[in-house]
């Protein structure tokens, strides 16, 4: 069955680093394009980015664009998210998620992990 | 970016009552509309992917329509495992989710 485990959150400090993982299992990951979501505590949904199922494109939300950076390792059947210069606001679970494309578009999101917490506090 | 307004923000109702949700979305996103459902504390669920196709076993009380920039997701008898937050996202360009609508018990 398809699972998506995302791993490498935890607490860091503002202006640091940190790179989210997720772990595809169950389906020919090289084939399907992938999302991050998050969702800051109490909050909605927020859309970050999405990456095609080559990597050959990649596009970002205006919030994390310049210091995020979404890549993919299809031998290892793993997606990333590198985040650079965190900032409170950036505090959420973070969720990876499978795309599925038809006629054009970004695609629906069928399959999501559990989600990844990152906090970014002094 | 494209906006989606969604609403309610909330809305009590009682078993067996028909609910409807609406989304707006700043331009025409043609039936690029995918409506969600999120438990408390779990990931999102995907219930209708382009605006009217409900996802295999996804149960037939729920049903989305619409087309350009208004839609509206309908669960024509609530149930006691639907009460949740409900999201609608665009993907026509670069993905936006509306702002949400948590479906509380009367």
């Amino acid at each position: 069955q398809v699972q998506l485990v995302e791993s490498g959150g935890g607490v860091v400090q503002p202006g640091r680093s940190l790179r989210l993982s997720c772990a595809a299992s169950g389906f020919t990951f090289s084939s399907f394009g992938m999302h991050w979501v998050r969702q800051a505590p109490g909050k909605g949904l927020e859309w970050v980015a999405v990456i095609w199922y080559d990597g050959t494109n990649k596009y970002y939300a205006d919030s994390v664009k310049g210091r995020f950076t979404i890549s993919r390792d299809n031998s290892r059947n793993t997606l990333y998210l590198q985040m650079n210069s965190l900032r409170a606001e950036d505090t959420a679970v973070y969720y990876c998620a499978r795309s599925i494309r038809l006629r054009g578009g970004y695609g629906y999101l069928d399959y999501w992990g559990q989600g990844a917490l990152v906090t970014v506090s002094s | 970016d494209i906006q989606m307004t969604q609403s309610p923000p909330s809305l009590s109702a009682s078993v067996g009552d028909r609910v409807v949700i609406t989304c707006r979305a700043s331009q025409s996103i043609s039936s690029y509309l995918n409506w969600y459902q999120q438990m408390p504390g779990k990931a999102p669920k995907l219930l209708i992917h382009s605006a009217s196709s409900l996802l295999s076993g996804v149960p037939t009380r729920f049903s989305g329509s619409g087309s350009g920039t208004d839609f509206t997701l309908t669960i024509s008898s609530l149930q006691p495992e639907d009460f949740a937050a409900y999201y609608c996202q665009q993907t026509h360009s670069t993905p936006t989710f509306g702002q949400g609508t948590k479906v509380e018990i009367k």
